[in-house]
């Protein structure tokens, strides 16, 4: 089994200063996937970033990137030049990569910025 | 394509009452995901359809809770004798094969159930 800790529930940050949400992850898996994912207020989920766990390289989406610690089963996320519209709850996920699709999620993180 | 589409967004009923969601995925998507939200949680894993087959279904669809994608097309997700408890946000979402975990999200149906 799956387990995902984000233990920010919210954080605020001043426009276009940077911000690190943290994750943990749990997995008895070798090949695994994690995602960050945003909700922003009453609007639907997206996608922000993916990141293979036999990659070693950080995953980057222009403002976003991750800092990925397989040894330590940590998973950041760090946006820069923060903007109004990444106020929104970010969830942390991951799923093995063995034909299971089930995304385990967790509590998330509530980001306001500030104008 | 407009992306993935939920009906009806919000449902107020009486508990004991049937509720049915709908929900249309990306056309091109073969996978389809029902996850179920609470406040302050993350998103549920409920069951996953690849094509018109369930292929997972977790221990939180109980007995009352039947999803059914005839066709492979749009689902639905019908629960009978509605409980105060089952008040949440039920979220759709799509993804093609291949890209384990990449989901296109609805905005979700809220339940409240009084």
């Amino acid at each position: 089994a799956q387990t995902v800790t984000q233990s920010q529930p919210e954080m605020s940050v001043q426009e276009a200063e940077t911000v690190t949400l943290s994750c943990t992850y749990d997995t008895s898996e070798n090949n695994y996937y994690l995602f960050w994912y945003k909700q922003p207020p009453s609007r639907q989920m997206i996608l922000v970033i993916r990141q293979e766990a036999y990659k070693q390289q950080n995953a980057t989406e222009n403002r976003f990137s991750v800092n990925f610690q397989k040894a330590a089963k940590s998973f950041s996320l760090k946006i820069s030049d923060s903007q109004l519209g990444d106020t929104a709850m970010y969830f942390c996920a991951s799923i093995s990569n063995f034909g299971n699709e089930k995304l385990t999620f967790g509590t998330g993180t509530r980001l306001t910025i500030i104008p | 394509d407009t992306g993935v589409s939920q009906d009806p967004r919000h449902k107020i009923t009486k508990r004991g009452q049937n509720v049915t969601f709908r929900c249309d995925p990306i056309s091109e998507h073969n996978r389809l995901y029902w996850y179920r939200q609470t406040l302050g949680q993350g998103p549920e894993f409920l069951t996953y359809f690849q094509n018109e087959a369930q292929l997972e279904k977790s221990r939180l669809l109980s007995d009352r809770f039947s999803a059914e994608r005839p066709k492979g097309s749009f689902s639905t997700l019908e629960i009978q004798r509605t409980e105060q408890g089952d008040s949440a946000m039920y979220l759709c979402a799509s993804s093609s094969r291949g890209r384990s975990g990449e989901l296109f999200f609805g905005e979700g149906s809220r339940l409240t159930v009084l």
